[in-house]
């Protein structure tokens, strides 16, 4: 089974404030690992994603992930966080039969 | 203009009603999916479908159904037998019917309430 957790659920940061939300995933396979971003409102849309290679990747708006095959994670990073990023974040993993397993969210609210 | 349509945006459903939420995509994707978002509780996945005429349950299919007669249009039934079925339904398709590699398309979404 595979599976996908996402431990910060709300997470409030002043404008220009780094930020790193976490994700772990279960799966004994190949990992093909996605973050998801819905601004309100919007549709659910790619942020980035891994899938081999540089385990660094960068993906639009200045984020970026790193995937870190010991540690089971693939964490989300912005240096400097914008109002605009308000939105819920969504990790997911690709895994057997094509499907995509997603974590909980986590709602980010940038403050002015 | 292409992408995933999904109508209508809001649907009320009474009890012991079936309702069916339509999903069209014009992007020629071979497999689409349908998700169900609650608060606190991410995605997850209802049915999908990676080629016309064939799908699979996903994790929680029960009190639903679905069918894919046409690569383009994969509706979802929420059925009677669905006791908490308020949600927001999500419909994705990806170019890719087997294997890694395909970047989930998602449509708008409907919101489903029940009367």
């Amino acid at each position: 089974a595979q599976s996908v957790s996402q431990h910060n659920h709300h997470v409030i940061l002043s404008e220009a404030a780094s930020l790193e939300l976490g994700c772990n995933y279960s799966y004994g396979g190949t990992v093909n690992l996605f973050w998801y971003v819905q601004y309100p409102g919007q549709h659910l849309q790619l942020l980035l994603k891994y899938f081999s290679g540089d385990p660094l990747v960068k993906g639009i708006k200045g984020f970026e992930a790193e995937f870190i095959k010991s540690k089971f994670s693939f964490n989300l990073r912005k240096p400097s966080v914008q109002w605009s990023d308000t939105a819920e974040y969504f990790c997911a993993l690709l895994g057997g039969g094509n499907k995509l397993t997603f974590g909980t969210g986590t709602q980010l609210k940038v403050e002015l | 203009d292409g992408g995933i349509t999904q109508s209508p945006k809001y649907l009320f459903r009474k009890e012991g009603q079936n309702v069916t939420l339509s999903c069209e995509q014009n992007l020629n994707h071979d497999a689409m999916y349908w998700y169900r978002q609650d608060p606190g509780q991410g995605l997850r996945l209802i049915y999908y479908s990676q080629i016309v005429n064939d799908f699979q349950k996903g994790d929680i299919a029960e009190g639903y159904s679905v069918s894919r007669e046409k690569k383009e249009s994969f509706p979802l039934t929420v059925t009677s037998a669905q006791k908490n079925p308020t949600a927001f339904y999500l419909c994705a398709s990806n170019p890719t019917g087997t294997g890694p590699g395909g970047t989930q398309y998602f449509g708008p979404g409907t919101r489903l309430l029940v009367l």
